[in-house]
């Protein structure tokens, strides 16, 4: 599979909206892109994925570049509650998982600290 | 639904004992995994399961770590012996199916030590 990069960390304030970014230049046509977060001493959850159109759901939005190498998931309005470790993940469509070559699934993700 | 229940939620072992992990996954999903997460790893997957059958087991680090699914409401994952290396957060998560668009739901997690 594809491999993403997304910054270690990042800050925003309390009730603004956040851009959290992830780069896929690899990305092939039928990769999608998925976002799932974990909540301080919880599981990852699953949050948004997209294809090539922008989607949105009630937790965020996802905007994917028209190129498909990079996307970015928005939070229209953070909370404290929205302090997590985001991951973005890259899956081919319509295939079974093929885990024999990518143990390590979700990567080090982007760690968003809220300031009350 | 409850989600997926995971027990114990805390386990303190000594080295050399054996450490049982149950998981109850979603009823309806077909598909479960067990994953472990370090600090210096990350979040490893360890083993998964589709229609109660170990489909790959290859992340399963040692033969000291061994995992069942005897029905589709259940699945444990047994380290004998325990080691302090062993120490870590362990999740179950479960799935519809094994489609990469499936979405995983992730249990809370059981934090093992092993002193």
């Amino acid at each position: 599979d594809a491999k993403t990069t997304q910054p270690n960390s990042m800050e925003s304030n309390e009730e603004e909206p956040v851009h959290l970014p992830c780069n896929h230049s690899t990305i092939s046509g039928t990769d999608y892109i998925h976002w799932y977060r974990q909540l301080p001493s919880q599981g990852p959850e699953y949050v948004i994925h997209g294809l090539t159109s922008n989607v949105n759901n009630r937790m965020a939005s996802l905007a994917i570049a028209e190129d498909r190498k990079s996307s970015t998931l928005i939070l229209h309005r953070a909370t404290l509650r929205d302090a997590a470790v985001y991951y973005c993940i890259l899956r081919d469509s319509g295939k079974p998982w093929d885990f024999r070559d990518d143990k390590i699934i979700f990567g080090k993700g982007t760690r968003l600290h809220i300031l009350p | 639904d409850a989600g997926v229940i995971q027990s114990p939620r805390h386990e303190v072992t000594e080295m050399g004992q054996e450490v049982t992990l149950r998981c109850k996954p979603i009823s309806g999903h077909n598909s479960l995994f067990w994953y472990r997460q370090t600090m210096m790893r990350g979040l490893e997957l360890l083993i998964y399961f589709n229609n109660n059958v170990p489909i790959d087991d290859s992340g399963m680090p040692e033969d000291r770590f061994s995992a069942k699914m005897p029905n589709a409401s259940f699945s444990t994952l047994k380290i004998q012996p325990s080691e302090p290396r062993d120490s870590a957060v362990y999740f179950c998560a479960s799935s519809f199916n094994l489609l990469s668009t499936d979405t995983q739901y992730f249990g809370p997690g059981t934090r093992l030590t092993v002193l």
